[in-house]
């Protein structure tokens, strides 16, 4: 039973064409946050919402952006897609409070610019 | 800064046999430790983590870590390798701020398994 499901699994686009990639978890869990993994490279996290609060990386490009609407869904929107953004895109949740720290990752979305 | 480095990139080993993935961490307290495994294409999955309490923790698919605060180092480790374990392996450590964590990931493992 997923917990944290991305949509879609595998994304095409062209080059600066907007995308926008989804995620959405039934854990009810207050963080969501998004990596960006390309090929043979460690996640990199690109941001993260605190339930309503976005925290951005210092290092996240402009080009990225993120919303929550809710506590179950997060989007991530790729204004203009350059052939640098392909990667795997991961989702992740997890609990704010300490003791915690396990993130629960969907199984990514795979962005190709073409 | 906090780091994570894992210093081997890639690492064959014979089905049956043991394996230890190095990790090594930088941080100024004990973070919280990770062990994640990624198969091809697909997200990562848990397979241990260390908080606090015994040094020896036991994880998912009869993975093993031992967290080291002198060496700073949480290595993973299986007795006997199966064919199936072939994968990525990323060590990732969650310094506590602000109330929730991040994650910091190494670079990676990269395991084959020979028949």
């Amino acid at each position: 039973d997923a917990m944290v499901i991305q949509n879609p699994r595998y994304q095409v686009t062209q080059f600066g064409k907007p995308v926008t990639l989804s995620c959405s978890q039934t854990l009810n869990h207050n963080v969501m946050y998004w990596y960006q993994q390309k090929s043979s490279q460690a996640p990199k996290l690109l941001f993260h919402y605190y339930d309503k609060d976005f925290n951005n990386e210092a290092d996240t490009p402009d080009n990225f952006q993120s919303r929550r609407p809710n506590t179950s869904f997060c989007f991530l929107d790729i204004r203009s897609p350059g052939l640098g953004d392909a990667a795997m895109y991961l989702c992740a949740t997890g609990l704010a409070g300490e003791g915690t720290g396990e993130l629960f990752f969907g199984e990514g979305s795979r962005l190709t610019v073409l | 800064a906090q780091s994570v480095t894992q210093p081997d990139i890639h690492i064959t080993v014979s089905e049956g046999a043991s394996l230890e993935l190095r990790c090594n961490y930088s941080y100024g307290a004990t973070p919280y430790l990770f062990w994640y495994v990624q198969s091809p294409g697909q997200g990562l999955q848990l397979l241990l983590k260390y908080f606090s309490g015994d040094t020896l923790v036991q994880g998912i698919k009869g993975f093993e870590a031992e967290f080291k605060r002198s060496q700073s180092s949480f290595n993973l480790r299986k007795p006997s390798v199966h064919w199936s374990d072939a994968a990525e392996y990323f060590c990732a450590v969650a310094p506590f701020s602000g109330g929730y964590n991040k994650l910091i990931f190494g670079a990676g493992t990269r395991l084959a398994v020979h028949p």
